[in-house]
């Protein structure tokens, strides 16, 4: 199964301002949109964002999350040391009929 | 609070089976569409199927179609992972995660249990 396509890693500097992307096609993040989680060290991963961009309540507005296309986006604002981690989008895939995971992004805070 | 607890994982050797089981708790289980993800040792993370509230619609990644059943008990608020001919590449952290569904919307991977570890081996 065809995976979603995330930079292998990002680094930018405490308080900067850091863009994921993830790019898939129109089975996928085209048609309804991903969902983004966060990953840390040893940890299962926290919903960030679901398919509509949603935030559930208790994550911070320093994340939010865009689609254009077939390519979406995580913007993180004021980077902090704890958002140190791997991130992930999914989506569901119509034509598989199965949730696709990119590979995830390493995001390092200088 | 609500909760997802994992178990079941163990070392099993390559074409034997195995059962994990996620047990819910803190939230009307039922109402919930359930998947399982899991993540090999220092990989990323991959959906490995899904089963609808009701129970009656499943969905398996092509990586484990034919080898792995998910089913659940919503009277024991319990999902399980039913793993047979196992490879040592299905050697991973299983999680369960909970799926919200509602109008024409859904919150998918809301709540995550803490994983439990498959090692297929010899």
């Amino acid at each position: 199964q065809a995976g979603l396509t995330q930079p292998p890693s990002v680094s930018k500097g405490l308080r900067q301002t850091a863009t994921l992307t993830c790019t898939g096609n129109n089975n996928n993040v085209g048609n309804q949109g991903a969902a983004w989680l966060q990953q840390h060290q040893g940890h299962p991963p926290k919903v960030l964002s679901y398919r509509n961009n949603n935030r559930p309540s208790e994550i911070s507005e320093r994340f939010s999350a865009s689609r254009s296309g077939n390519t979406a986006s995580l913007t993180i604002t004021g980077l902090q040391p704890e958002d140190e981690a791997d991130y992930y989008c999914s989506a569901w895939d119509s034509s598989l009929s199965a949730w696709v995971f990119g590979g995830g992004t390493k995001l390092t805070v200088l | 609070q609500v909760q997802l607890v994992e178990s079941g994982g163990g070392v099993v050797q390559p074409g034997r089976s195995l059962t994990v089981s996620c047990a819910a708790s803190g939230f009307t289980f039922s109402d919930y569409n359930m998947h399982w993800v899991r993540q090999a040792p220092g990989k990323g993370l991959e959906w490995v199927a899904l089963i609808w509230y009701h129970g009656r619609e499943t969905f398996y990644a092509d990586s484990v179609k034919g080898r792995f059943t998910i089913s659940r008990d919503n009277s024991k608020h319990t999902l399980y992972l039913h793993m047979h001919s196992l490879r040592a590449e299905d050697t991973a952290v299983y999680y369960c995660a909970t799926e919200y569904s509602y109008g024409s919307g859904s919150k998918p991977f809301d709540i995550w249990g803490q994983g439990t570890m498959v090692t297929v081996s010899s």
